[in-house]
């Protein structure tokens, strides 16, 4: 019974393509956000929402547009991929109302590959 | 500027003994920190937590030790199994932020 979910776990493509990673969470959290980990192993973040409102944008290219159509959904799309956008992608959710020390919870993480 | 480091990349313990993995960080504003396992392909699980108003937490075989003058924290594994063997995050936050700054890990490999 996964908690927190990403598709595809593994995406390869071209240079220039546009493409879309899903998450979706079940904890019934209020807050989301997506990290990139790039080769070096840095765990990044970029972006979250809490309750479907923007509230972290890290100094990301525009071409990286998140969408949450609700709670329990967070999506990033990138547009012109680029070969420096090669990193494993990871979504993550934390109930943050009502909680002083917030707990992140990780999904598996999307492998892309941009040829 | 990384404001959160794990300096060992690696760790190789033998099994039943004691594995220590050591955080160090430079914001004292932080004052919540965690520790998350990750296996090949899989996402980071937690793992254990503590906040600066304590200086240790357990949980089972896992403590957190947390030492706010020297900025310092470490993961106690006793005792270890091969089962441990994963990459191991610190990562450090600060109460009413969204945001953890993340270590690059630490690969714990245990021996049988």
């Amino acid at each position: 019974d996964t908690a927190v979910s990403q598709t595809p776990k593994y995406l390869v493509t071209q240079m220039g393509n546009d493409k879309s990673i899903k998450c979706e969470q079940n904890l019934g959290h209020d807050t989301m956000y997506w990290y990139k980990q790039d080769s070096k192993k840095f765990l990044k973040i970029m972006f979250s929402y809490n309750n479907k409102e923007l509230i972290i944008n890290e100094t990301v290219p525009n071409r990286f547009s998140p969408k949450s159509p609700d709670k329990a959904h967070l999506n990033l799309h990138i547009n012109s991929l680029e070969l420096g956008d090669s990193a494993v992608y990871f979504c993550a959710s934390s109930q943050v109302a009502g909680t002083k020390f917030i707990t992140q919870y990780f999904g598996p993480g999307t492998r892309l590959t941009v040829l | 500027d990384q404001q959160v480091k794990q300096n060992s990349p690696s760790l190789s313990v033998q099994e039943g003994r004691i594995s220590i993995l050591n955080c160090d960080y430079t914001n004292s504003m932080f004052d919540y920190f965690l520790w998350y396992k990750k296996y090949p392909a899989e996402g980071p699980t937690f793992l254990i937590s503590i906040s600066s108003i304590k200086d240790k937490n357990e949980d089972g075989r896992f403590t957190v030790f947390l030492n706010k003058s020297a900025k310092h924290l470490s993961l106690h594994i006793v005792p270890s199994q091969p089962g441990d063997s994963a990459v191991y995050f610190c990562a450090a936050g600060y109460s009413g932020t969204y945001k953890y700054i993340f270590g690059t890990g630490t690969r714990l490999k245990v021996l049988a």
